[in-house]
């Protein structure tokens, strides 16, 4: 595609519910990152896959959060038993090859409110 | 710690006028620095990149320097527009395990007023 599509855009949730978060990355790029900003904040690190190799999860806040990466392309960034500090907004970027001075293209961002 | 920090927090000037944000850092091993603008709502768009041996780079009204010795980028507007007013996110890649692990700054909010 001609950009990183990220999927929903707007979601809400109740306490407790898991929720999927999908992020389709610009075609060809194998490196993905996913980013949480919470209102105000900066951007955390959550996730990073790049090829086939292992993915880089030391970002994930707890364990109810995971991601995956099919066929080297779309990711899914599951959380599991959702909290009202889930709520922000959660960033998808990818890069063509995760070489250092790659341009990094995010997304427009899944919002999470959690009530 | 890898740290980025970025002032003032928030700016308001006036359209026309020219403004410098700030970001000071702290990480190794530094890889590069990169700015980038984000929108209200929108994801951050990539405005320059900089390596270590760069210290100038240009982006139409947007130069961001670097000078690796003292740590520290700035990032100048020139004849700001309305559409400039946004968050400006430093940000300071670390090669660690062979990839660009990010460090963003907080952002400094722009507002551009007519």
């Amino acid at each position: 595609g001609a950009g990183v599509s990220q999927s929903p855009s707007n979601k809400v949730t109740e306490k407790g519910k898991d929720v999927e978060l999908r992020c389709d990355p610009i075609s060809g790029h194998t490196a993905l990152y996913w980013y949480r900003q919470s209102l105000g904040q900066g951007l955390e690190f959550l996730i990073y896959f790049q090829g086939n190799s292992a993915p880089d999860k030391s970002g994930l806040p707890s364990d109810r959060f995971s991601a995956e990466r099919t066929g080297g392309s779309v990711s899914t960034l599951t959380i599991q038993r959702t909290q009202q500090e889930d709520s922000a907004v959660y960033l998808c970027a990818s890069s063509q090859g995760g070489f250092p001075a790659d341009t990094i293209y995010f997304g427009e961002g899944s919002w999470l409110t959690v009530v | 710690k890898n740290q980025v920090e970025q002032s003032p927090q928030s700016l308001i000037i006036l359209e026309g006028k020219n403004c410098t944000l700030q970001c000071n850092y702290t990480v190794s091993p530094f890889s590069n620095l990169r700015w980038y603008k984000q929108d209200t709502g929108r994801g951050p768009v990539s405005l320059t990149i900089m390596t270590f041996s760069e210290n100038t780079k240009s982006n139409g009204r947007y130069t961001a320097t670097l000078d690796a010795d003292t740590k520290q980028s700035s990032l100048h507007i020139t004849a700001s527009q309305l559409s400039d007013s946004a968050s400006y996110i430093c940000v300071v890649s670390a090669l660690t395990g062979g990839y660009n692990k990010l460090i963003f700054g907080a952002g400094t909010r722009l507002a551009v007023h007519p």
